[in-house]
C-alpha cells in the first residue's frame, strides 16, 4: 500500500520552456503533498507544501512564480517549472501524506535537465 | 535551531557483518521519527515510524530504536542488496522555516559480498 507515482521520470528540454511534473497517490487519499528538490549527494530540500484545494505554501527562497503547484484533488498534485533555465536542472521528488503524523510516501523522482 | 544529524556519512560492511546507523536530533517537540531507504536515482522508500522513546520496530534484517535524543537503525547480517542511503527524518511540532519534517543527510551503506 501507500504508492505514489511520479511522471515523467526524466525530462530533457530547451531553456525557456515550461515543464509539468505529475504526482499521484494511487491507493490512498493524500491530504497533503510535498515537493522536494535534491542536489547530488545532498539530502532533500523542501520546496513547498500543498493541501488539496488550497494554495501551496512555499519555503523561503523558492520562487512561487517559477514553481507553480496545483493540488486539485486528493490524489493529484502537479509542479510546473515555468521558463526553465539550466540552473533549474535537478532531481525533483514529490511525496504524499494522509493524516498529519503519518509518514510521507515518496514518488521515484523526476530528473530535469535543461539545455 | 532544530537539527538532525546522521552518522557515519558512509559505512562499508562485509556481507554478514552487523552494524548500526545513528540519527541524533535536537528538535522542539518531537512528533515522530521516520527511517527511509533511498536507492540511487529513486525517491525514498518508507521503512519505519517511531513515535515515542523506547519504541522499537523490526523488518527483516533491520531494527529501529528510539530514545529521547537519538535513533538507531541496526542491520543484522546485511546482504549486498541492503546497500543504499538510509535517511532519518524527524517530524516536529510546528512548521518553522523547513516545514514539519527535517531530514538528515543520510548514511550511505555499502555491503560487499
Amino acid at each position: 500500500g501507500a504508492v505514489v507515482s511520479q511522471h515523467p521520470s526524466w525530462v530533457i528540454c530547451k531553456s525557456g520552456t515550461s515543464v509539468k511534473i505529475e504526482c499521484r497517490s494511487l491507493d490512498f487519499q493524500a491530504t497533503t503533498m510535498f515537493w522536494y528538490r535534491q542536489f547530488p549527494k545532498q539530502s532533500l530540500m523542501l520546496m513547498a507544501t500543498s493541501n488539496e484545494g488550497s494554495k501551496a505554501t512555499y519555503e523561503q527562497g523558492v520562487e512561487k512564480d517559477k514553481f507553480l503547484i496545483n493540488h486539485a484533488s486528493l490524489t493529484l498534485s502537479t509542479l510546473t517549472v515555468t521558463s526553465a533555465h539550466p540552473e533549474d536542472s535537478s532531481f525533483y521528488i514529490c511525496s504524499a501524506r494522509g493524516e498529519t503524523d503519518q509518514p510521507q510516501h515518496f514518488g521515484d523522482g523526476t530528473r530535469l535537465s535543461i539545455l | 535551531e532544530d537539527q538532525v544529524t546522521q552518522s557515519p556519512e558512509a559505512l562499508r560492511l562485509q556481507e554478514g557483518e552487523s552494524s548500526s546507523l545513528n540519527c541524533s536530533y535536537t528538535v522542539s517537540g518531537l512528533r515522530g521519527l521516520f527511517w527511509y531507504r533511498q536507492d540511487p536515482g529513486k525517491g525514498p522508500e518508507f521503512l519505519f515510524t517511531l513515535y515515542s522513546a523506547g519504541e522499537e520496530k523490526e523488518k527483516e534484517r533491520l531494527k529501529a530504536t528510539l530514545t529521547k535524543k537519538e535513533s538507531f537503525l541496526h542491520i543484522t547480517a546485511p546482504k549486498p542488496e541492503d546497500s543504499a542511503t538510509y535517511l532519518c527524518a524527524v517530524l516536529r511540532n510546528y512548521g518553522g522555516s523547513q516545514g514539519n519534517l527535517i531530514f538528515g543527510k543520510g548514511t550511505k551503506l555499502s555491503v560487499k559480498p
